[in-house]
């Protein structure tokens, strides 16, 4: 089975600032990995997934992330944050082969304070 | 409109009642799955379905029932309700062996068991 653990569950930060949402992951078999955005009152959006190949993705919005196998990583970053980034990111985990189930971490609440 | 519909977007039952929730999706995905989201613990696996008439329990199945009789429909089924099962129910789909390796969402269904 496959595990996702997100450090922070709130991470404030202000507008045009650099942030950082980390993501740590466990499996025993390769995965797929993804980062969704939820705005409130509404469904889960996917931002970026790794599938294989290049370990820095670029998503929408300006996010990308790195893949990181030796650390089991894959954290979320944006170089200049807009207010309307403010959101529930959630990462992701699939093993491939394994059921296409999905596993997801906790949250990060991403607060951009004007 | 094309994509993944969730009806219905809210609900409130009495405990002891059962309710059905129902998931819609036009894009023929394989892969069908049942989310409920709460404070504290990210999105946690119900039910996932592989193909119609192919469903396997996910990481919180009690208390639930799904059927997948045909390939876009994937209801959820609540048969005694109780208020530990209050949450935001997500329906989502996704299609590994035609490249849609992500989950596709919909907008949620909000329940309240009082």
């Amino acid at each position: 089975a496959q595990s996702v653990t997100q450090l922070d569950s709130q991470v404030p930060v202000f507008e045009e600032a650099p942030v950082e949402l980390r993501c740590n992951y466990s499996s025993s078999v390769s995965v797929y990995l993804f980062w969704y955005v939820q705005y409130p009152n509404q469904g889960l959006q996917l931002l970026l997934k790794y599938l294989s190949g290049s370990t820095l993705v670029k998503g929408i919005n300006g996010f990308e992330a790195e893949f990181n196998k030796s650390q089991t990583s894959f954290h979320l970053r944006k170089p200049s944050v807009h207010i309307s980034d403010t959101a529930e990111y959630f990462c992701a985990v699939s093993g491939y082969n394994t059921g296409n189930q999905f596993y997801f971490g906790t949250g990060t609440s991403l607060t951009v304070i004007p | 409109d094309a994509g993944i519909t969730q009806s219905p977007r809210y609900k409130i039952t009495e405990t002891g009642r059962q309710v059905t929730l129902m998931c819609h999706q036009t894009w023929s995905h394989s892969y069908m799955f049942w989310y409920r989201q709460d404070l504290g613990h990210g999105l946690r696996l119900i039910y996932y379905s592989a193909a119609a008439d192919i469903t396997d329990k996910g990481e919180v199945p009690d208390g639930y029932v799904v059927s997948r009789s045909k390939t876009e429909n994937f209801p959820l089924t609540l048969e005694s309700a109780t208020r530990s099962q209050t949450s935001v129910y997500f329906c989502a789909s996704s299609n590994p062996g035609q490249g849609d390796t992500e989950a596709f969402f919909g907008q949620g269904t909000r329940l309240t068991v009082v």
